[in-house]
């Protein structure tokens, strides 16, 4: 079966990067994309990025242009979020998912969630 | 970007009764490129509906999804204790670099 398992919580200070990881198994990791999705605490759910896991193009949110990172790691089944210059709004739990199909990017599958708490 | 804006903010229903949630759009879907999303507390989100009425793999035939353009409506048909939740709908019509969801929709025990 489909299974996303995303890398542990997080703690940072303001100003640090943070990288969560997402294992992905049961399917072929190169047909799909990953999308990257947070939720901050008792709020909605804010769309961030997704990149193909075919060619490893990326599609970010303006909102996050210039200090989100979106990589895979074919060789290992794994997609990767990394966010700089981290402030206490970057207080969330991050989703990874498996995106539908290149031209239809809704998840499909979800990882588990990873918090990342940002305090001083 | 389109602004995806869900109503009402909280439903307060019994099980048994139905259910319909509104995700209004700030402009035209594309091809009608909506997707639905049940989240309990704690869960990640499941995917419910995509293309604004196809059910997902294993979700019961009380849950459909309806609508076009600017309006979508999600509806449960008979509440199950486990339905109560909170329901987000997400576009995906637009640029890849704008996908939206809306705020969301809480359905409570009455």
């Amino acid at each position: 079966q489909v299974q996303l398992v995303q890398s542990g919580a997080e703690v940072k200070k303001p100003g640090a990067s943070v990288k969560v990881s997402c294992k992905t198994s049961g399917y072929t990791f190169t047909r799909y994309s990953i999308g990257w999705v947070r939720q901050a605490p008792g709020q909605g759910l804010e769309w961030m990025g997704w990149i193909s896991g075919y060619d490893g193009n990326t599609n970010n949110a303006q909102k996050f242009q210039g200090r989100l990172t979106i990589t895979t790691d074919t060789s290992t089944t794994t997609g990767y979020m990394e966010l700089g210059s981290l402030t206490s709004d970057d207080t969330a739990v991050y989703y990874c998912g498996r995106v539908a199909r290149w031209n239809a990017q809704y998840l499909e599958e979800w990882g588990q969630g990873t918090l990342v708490t940002v305090s001083s | 970007e389109i602004v995806l804006t869900q109503s009402p903010g909280t439903l307060s229903l019994s099980p048994g009764e139905g259910a319909t949630l509104s995700c209004r759009a700030s402009q035209s879907v594309s091809n009608n490129y909506l997707a639905w999303y049940q989240q309990k507390p704690g869960q990640a989100p499941r995917l419910l509906v995509y293309g604004a009425s196809s059910r997902a793999t294993g979700i019961p035939d009380r849950f459909s999804g309806g609508g076009s353009g600017t309006d979508f409506t999600l509806t449960i048909s008979r509440l199950e204790p486990e339905d109560f939740a909170v329901y987000y709908c997400q576009q995906y019509g637009t640029s890849p670099r704008a996908l939206t969801f809306g705020g969301g929709t809480k359905v409570e025990i009455k």
